[in-house]
């Protein structure tokens, strides 16, 4: 069975400062992928950042970029310069072919 | 507007009454999946159709849920006599069947409550 956990229910950051935001999962698949999707209030889940289990170069988009520790399990999101449009709710999810399992996610605030 | 759209938006309707969701993938993309999120919670997988044919389902998806997705285009979730507990955001995604094929994009969602 997946499983994947995220830690910190909510996190504030202060607008252009950098925040990190933790998950860890645990699959017996050799093969996998890891996401973070990002839920504004009342919209829709939006695909922020996608990293291959077979990859070892961490995936970055833009302000976005992951720590991905595949020994420990581990998928943090950092965020750099943070913007108001960034405050959402923030899921973490693995997939081995088909469903995607999510954790319980991270409500983020960004102060101005 | 090419991303996954699911009709309706919002659902109220009575507890033991029968309703039903539409999704509408994005026209590529030949997977489509079914999911339930409940307020303050990650979405929960409920089942998965590549085409036509459904592969997948949850233990989430009581007797009283059937999906289907007859032409391998548009999917439809059912669920007969609602009950309290029902009461969810249902989304749909989609993804293609190759290339990236776990990237899996969102409709906006049916919000279903059963008073």
């Amino acid at each position: 069975a997946q499983t994947v956990t995220q830690s910190q229910p909510e996190m504030s950051v202060q607008e252009a400062e950098t925040v990190t935001l933790s998950c860890t999962y645990d699959t017996s698949e050799s093969d996998y992928y890891l996401f973070w999707y990002k839920q504004p209030p009342s919209r829709q889940m939006i695909l922020v950042i996608r990293q291959e289990a077979y990859k070892q170069q961490n995936a970055t988009e833009n302000r976005f970029s992951v720590n991905f520790q595949k020994a420990a399990k581990s998928f943090s999101l950092k965020i750099s310069d943070s913007q108001l449009g960034d405050a959402a709710m923030y899921f973490c999810g693995q997939t081995s072919g088909s469903r995607l399992t999510f954790g319980e996610g991270t409500q983020l605030t960004v102060n101005p | 507007d090419t991303g996954v759209s699911q009709d309706p938006r919002h659902k109220i309707t009575k507890r033991g009454q029968n309703v039903t969701f539409r999704c509408d993938p994005i026209s590529e993309h030949n997977r489509l999946y079914w999911y339930r999120q409940t307020l303050g919670q990650g979405p929960e997988f409920l089942t998965y159709f590549q085409n036509e044919a459904q592969l997948e389902k949850s233990r989430l998806l009581s007797d009283r849920f059937s999906a289907e997705r007859p032409k391998g285009s548009f999917s439809t979730l059912e669920i007969q006599r609602t009950e309290q507990g029902d009461s969810a955001m249902y989304l749909c995604a989609s993804s293609p069947l190759l290339g990236l094929v776990n990237e899996q994009y969102f409709g906006p969602g049916t919000r279903l409550t059963v008073t």
